[in-house]
């Protein structure tokens, strides 16, 4: 079985600064990772995924993700945030093998509050 | 319409009423499936169907019941619901059933039951 640890449930920062959304995960078998993003009043939208390959993944609003196996992370970053931004952020792992292969399992959420 | 779309975006149901949610996927997927959003905990995923056929039962009470007559709807029926069960229902839908592939969320249902 797979879970997934979002350490902060809020996050606030000023526009035009670095942010770092934190992700950890567990698992017995080897994972694809996902962060979403959720606007309010809106569904999910895919940020970025890691599948395989380069652990310094690129997605879409310049945000970046690096998966790390030894520490089972997954953190979100972007260099300079907007007001735009801010939104609700989730971390999601799917396990490659066994039962529920597929199954997304989400974190709790980060709220990301960007002040001007 | 595009993407994926749920309708009544708003609910407010009785704990006797029987009430329809409905999800409608135009990206032609094979995939659906519910999701329930409370706050403060993760998103729970409820069923998925694959080609019309349910392959995931997340242990939901059977006062939720889930219908996709063709794979582009798919229903969550209704029917004596609790208080606790107030949330955002997502529907989500993806190519296949599969971990490698992409889900799309519709904007949610948001029941309220009284």
């Amino acid at each position: 079985a797979q879970s997934v640890t979002q350490l902060d449930s809020q996050v606030p920062v000023f526009e035009e600064a670095p942010v770092e959304l934190r992700c950890n995960y567990s698992s017995s078998v080897s994972v694809y990772l996902f962060w979403y993003v959720q606007y309010p009043n809106q569904g999910l939208q895919l940020l970025l995924k890691y599948l395989s390959g380069s652990t310094l993944v690129k997605g879409i609003n310049g945000f970046e993700a690096e998966f790390n196996k030894s520490q089972t992370s997954f953190h979100l970053r972007k260099p300079s945030v907007h007001i735009s931004d801010t939104a609700e952020y989730f971390c999601a792992v799917s396990g490659l093998y066994g039962g529920s292969q597929g199954n997304l399992i989400f974190g709790k959420g980060t709220k990301l509050s960007v002040k001007p | 319409e595009t993407g994926v779309t749920q309708t009544p975006r708003h609910l407010v149901m009785g704990m006797t009423n029987k009430k329809s949610l409905k999800c409608e996927q135009h990206l032609g997927h094979n995939a659906m499936y519910w999701y329930k959003q409370s706050a403060k905990k993760p998103l729970e995923l409820m069923f998925v169907y694959n080609f019309k056929e349910q392959t995931e039962n997340n242990s939901v009470p059977s006062r939720f019941s889930p219908e996709c007559p063709n794979s582009s709807h798919l229903f969550l029926h209704l029917h004596t619901l609790q208080p606790e069960d107030s949330a955002l229902y997502l529907c989500a839908s993806s190519q296949v059933q599969g971990a490698y592939n992409e889900q799309f969320f519709g904007p949610g249902t948001r029941l309220t039951v009284l």
